[in-house]
């Protein structure tokens, strides 16, 4: 089954860019991906979807300043401008027929 | 609409037995699958089955199979995770989650706003 490893944190400065990765296990590199973001004391929010080819569907409301690439394993979530609100918990999901999978996540602190 | 609706915040005693619930609205129940993810406290998010409502269909996680039980009741929209005998390591909060495509199993759309599961004697 897949795996998704993911950096445990990040930081970056307010009104700055940040890209967190997600990386896929070998011989999963093809996979679709989700990201999700979990702010404090709240319930994870759904992203996007992000293809392999770095074609991605954002979910409703979720502002321009997030968007998503991939190369190869690796699925990438760029926020821009960064804002305070901005800081929380990331998740890459993925899955198959009989199984799911979240990374680790990465904490995102903003400065 | 979709909404996905949990029961509320439960304090049991290790041994006790418990039912949590997730109640769907503003799309057609049996047409979606619907999991249950775990989040201990300070952790990361962890997958521990779905269902199809339409048919009952199940899956588990190696991890949680045989721990947990999910099931379903159409007549309700309302699906539910249990346990016959808690542990104090049982202590999280629970989501439910729904794929946003009917009769796919793939990537979570929409979340439930969690039920915090405290074992504790």
């Amino acid at each position: 089954q897949p795996v998704l490893t993911q950096s445990s944190s990040a930081s970056a400065s307010l009104g700055s860019s940040v890209k967190l990765t997600c990386t896929l296990s070998s011989g999963h590199s093809s996979y679709i991906i989700a990201w999700h973001q979990q702010q404090p004391g709240k319930a994870p929010r759904y992203l996007m979807k992000l293809e392999g080819s770095g074609s991605y569907n954002k979910g409703s409301g979720v502002p321009d300043r997030f968007s998503g690439s991939s190369s190869g394993a690796d699925r990438y979530l760029t926020i821009s401008n960064l804002q305070s609100e901005d800081e929380a918990d990331y998740y890459c999901e993925t899955w198959d027929s009989n199984t799911r999978v979240f990374g680790g996540g990465t904490k995102l602190t903003v400065l | 609409e979709v909404q996905l609706v949990q029961s509320g915040a439960e304090v049991k005693k290790p041994g006790e037995s418990l039912k949590i619930s997730c109640k769907g609205s503003g799309y057609s129940f049996t047409s979606y699958w619907i999991g249950w993810v775990r989040q201990m406290p300070g952790k990361g998010l962890e997958w521990m089955g779905i269902i199809y409502p339409g048919d009952s269909d199940t899956r588990y996680s190696p991890s949680f199979q045989g721990q947990v039980t999910i099931s379903a009741d159409k007549s309700i929209s309302t699906a539910y995770l249990q346990w016959s005998s808690l542990k104090a390591s049982d202590t999280a909060m629970y989501y439910c989650a729904r794929p946003g495509v009917a009769g796919r199993n793939e990537y979570f759309q929409h979340w439930g706003q969690g039920t915090l599961v405290t074992v504790s004697s």
